[in-house]
């Protein structure tokens, strides 16, 4: 156990619909690293957070977006969701962006 | 851009040694890892290394790094079925805040 908690684990949803991923850092940790895997892209860093201010930023849509709140969880948001948006997706955290990440268990999304 | 690249599949008879290779193109990176993948799981930190080592050791585990021509390894001593699973080589970005960059992945078949 990483210590790093992402809920839900699963989720089915619908083209076009919206969904909010829950990422829980690590006690202590200040920085928070979401990523996307899929079978075509690999994984892939989407958007990095260190004590709720965005610090980098990768390959994340438009459509997605992110925020770290002041207790420190993170909420990935995916809209107009497409059947390409099916992955997993990846939430890590150190504590302070510069030393090795650990990764949650992950959240399958799958869009039908 | 930076890129990462892995052998995608290796088979291997139980208790012999696994060698899995990365070879990347970034040569600023800090740290270099190992993460470990097994079925419907999240991503486990097996090892890093730093730029500045050659070699690391962790019980069955060594990692070897050949800064000249960019070829990182892991080798695992006397394989056990439980080591089957996909194991990702990853690079810190060079532009910092420890964004990881991450091949492909090896999937490691261990046999009897």
């Amino acid at each position: 156990d990483s210590g790093v908690t992402q809920t839900p684990k699963h989720l089915i949803t619908a083209t076009g619909q919206r969904v909010t991923l829950r990422c829980s850092p690590r006690s202590g940790d200040l920085s928070v690293y979401w990523y996307q895997q899929s079978l075509d892209q690999g994984l892939q860093f989407l958007i990095q957070y260190y004590n709720g201010e965005e610090r980098a930023k990768g390959n994340i849509l438009e459509r997605f977006s992110a925020q770290q709140f002041p207790d420190l969880h993170s909420e990935l948001n995916l809209s107009s969701l497409e059947l390409g948006d099916s992955a997993l997706y990846f939430c890590a955290s150190n504590p302070t962006g510069d030393t090795e990440a650990f990764f949650g268990q992950g959240t399958r999304l799958t869009v039908v | 851009g930076e890129d990462v690249e892995q052998s995608l599949f290796l088979s291997v008879r139980e208790g012999d040694s696994s060698v899995i290779n990365c070879t990347y193109t970034d040569s600023s990176s800090t740290y270099l890892y190992w993460y470990k993948q097994e079925p419907g799981a999240g991503l486990q930190l097996l090892t890093y290394i730093f730029s500045n080592m050659d070699m690391k050791q962790d019980q069955r585990l060594t990692v070897l790094l050949n800064k000249k021509d960019k070829h990182l390894s892991l080798r695992i001593a006397d394989t056990q079925t439980g080591d089957s699973a996909i194991y990702f080589c990853a690079l810190t970005h060079s532009g910092g805040y420890n964004k990881l960059i991450f091949g492909a992945g090896t999937r490691l078949a261990v046999h009897p």
